[in-house]
């Protein structure tokens, strides 16, 4: 059961937006700026979004963050085959004194 | 360019040890928190400990928590994971990432750990 939670799966068409959420609460997402990651199959995970809205040298603007109290999300926009992959949120946890995770979403392009 | 290369995996049996490096090039290594962060098989994200810049402050997950022992040789460049009383529950691939979570960037490829009879 992860800390924080996240949709198991989204799907999309090429082309199309989609968003995924990630809920938390106040010891969590509600007091910190939250990070995404990117893993492609097989592949280790990639910082895809930090500090809630901030894109990585290299990641394109189709990808973007957003927070809003106690939840945040990730949207993709024109989407293209390559953005099949698992993506997690994560966030510092003042209660544990260390990060959490999403369980992850499973993006399927169709 | 930044690059963070685990080793040290592999099969062991309930009650074993293994311990786990990860060798960092392309920055100063001595500058940032290092992390281990685990990942079971078909499962989520468990950041299982992460260590500051001189040793001094260290985390443990609930669930390592007296049996894993991280540690850094900040002269070598290196981070370490000991892992003790392993069990089942603890197979996963094990990925080295520079930071403490603010964020993690970048990781290492990851070494598979399979604790197994």
């Amino acid at each position: 059961q992860s800390v924080l939670t996240q949709p198991p799966s989204a799907s999309g068409t090429p082309g199309q937006r989609v968003t995924i959420s990630c809920s938390g609460s106040s010891s969590n997402i509600g007091d910190n700026t939250v990070n995404w990651y990117q893993q492609l199959p097989g592949a280790a995970p990639k910082l895809l979004i930090y500090l809630s809205n901030q894109r990585p040298s290299g990641v394109p603007d189709r990808f973007s963050g957003s927070k809003s109290d106690t939840s945040a999300s990730l949207a993709i926009s024109g989407l293209q085959s390559e953005d099949e992959a698992d993506y997690y949120c994560a966030a510092w946890d003042d209660s544990l004194n260390g990060p959490v995770f999403g369980g992850g979403t499973k993006l399927t392009v169709l | 360019q930044v690059q963070l290369v685990e080793s040290g995996g592999g099969l062991v049996k309930p009650g074993g040890s293994l311990r786990l490096s990860c060798a960092a090039s392309g920055f100063t290594f001595s500058d940032y928190y290092m992390s281990w962060i685990r990942q079971g098989p078909g499962k989520g994200l468990e950041c299982v400990s992460y260590i500051s810049t001189s040793g001094h402050t260290i985390y443990y997950a609930d669930s390592v928590k007296g049996r894993f022992t991280i540690s850094r040789d900040n002269a070598k460049n290196s981070l370490y994971l000991q892992m003790n009383s392993l069990r089942a529950e603890d197979t996963a691939v094990y990925y080295c990432a520079r930071g403490e979570g603010s964020p993690f960037d970048p990781w290492g490829q990851g070494t598979l750990v399979n604790v197994s009879s």
